[in-house]
């Protein structure tokens, strides 16, 4: 069966500083994979998805950025924190074609 | 390009009421559309989903949506409210599969139940 894998699920960093969150999936190929941030009114915002490997589309310019080294791990990352990046973090994954999402469990990160 | 709009941040309704969040999308080919709920504290939870079947789409825990394409509409409803019916409802618009694999999320509804 297919497995999603997200961490760390709770992270508090100070501004400027760099972030990683990593995204895994088991037990399928080739996904489509998407990263989403939760805030507060402001629904699900779709930030970066990948349809293969090294292949990324950014949709909300920002100081993130995404990366997919492999066909099943899916990086989001920061080289320095904003106060406005707090927010909940959410992989998700789809197969190839298909629509309906499967999310991981989130990542919670506090900018201090 | 496609996109999703809540009417309502917030609704509220009493036990036993019918229940009708709102949802319009616009899309340049023929979407998917779906409807997710988040309990408190929870993960997300497909509700229902239309792929062009049915335009009358029956989800888990009574839930329905009706696909209306010249309203550009994907309402969801309920019969009647249960107290375990409060939590945050999302409609998600999709075209994966045809040409751009984006999925794209309204802001979300908060569906308040009252005693």
């Amino acid at each position: 069966s297919q497995t999603i894998h997200q961490w760390p699920a709770t992270l508090v960093q100070p501004v400027g500083s760099p972030l990683s969150l990593e995204c895994t999936v088991e037990g399928t190929s080739n996904p489509n994979l998407y990263w989403y941030r939760q805030a507060a009114g402001r629904g699900l915002q779709l930030l970066f998805y990948s349809v293969g490997i090294g292949q990324i589309s950014s949709e909300v310019p920002q100081n993130l950025s995404a990366s997919r080294p492999q066909d099943r791990q899916f990086i989001l990352s920061s080289k320095k924190l904003l106060l406005s990046d707090s927010g909940f973090y959410l992989c998700a994954w789809v197969r190839a074609g298909a629509n309906v999402l499967t999310f991981g469990a989130g990542s919670r990160l506090t900018v201090l | 390009a496609q996109s999703v709009t809540q009417l309502d941040s917030h609704v509220s309704v009493s036990e036993g009421t019918p229940v009708l969040l709102r949802c319009n999308y616009s899309s340049s080919y023929s979407p998917s559309l779906f409807w997710y709920v988040q309990h408190p504290n929870k993960g997300l939870q497909l509700l229902l989903k239309y792929t062009s079947a049915a335009t009358l789409v029956k989800g888990i825990n009574g839930f329905e949506a009706e696909f209306k394409k010249s309203e550009t509409s994907f309402h969801l409803t309920k019969p009647s409210a249960h107290m375990s019916d409060a939590a945050e409802y999302f409609c998600v618009v999709s075209n994966v599969g045809d040409r751009d694999d984006k999925i794209i999320f309204g802001k979300g509804t908060r569906l308040h139940i009252l005693p």
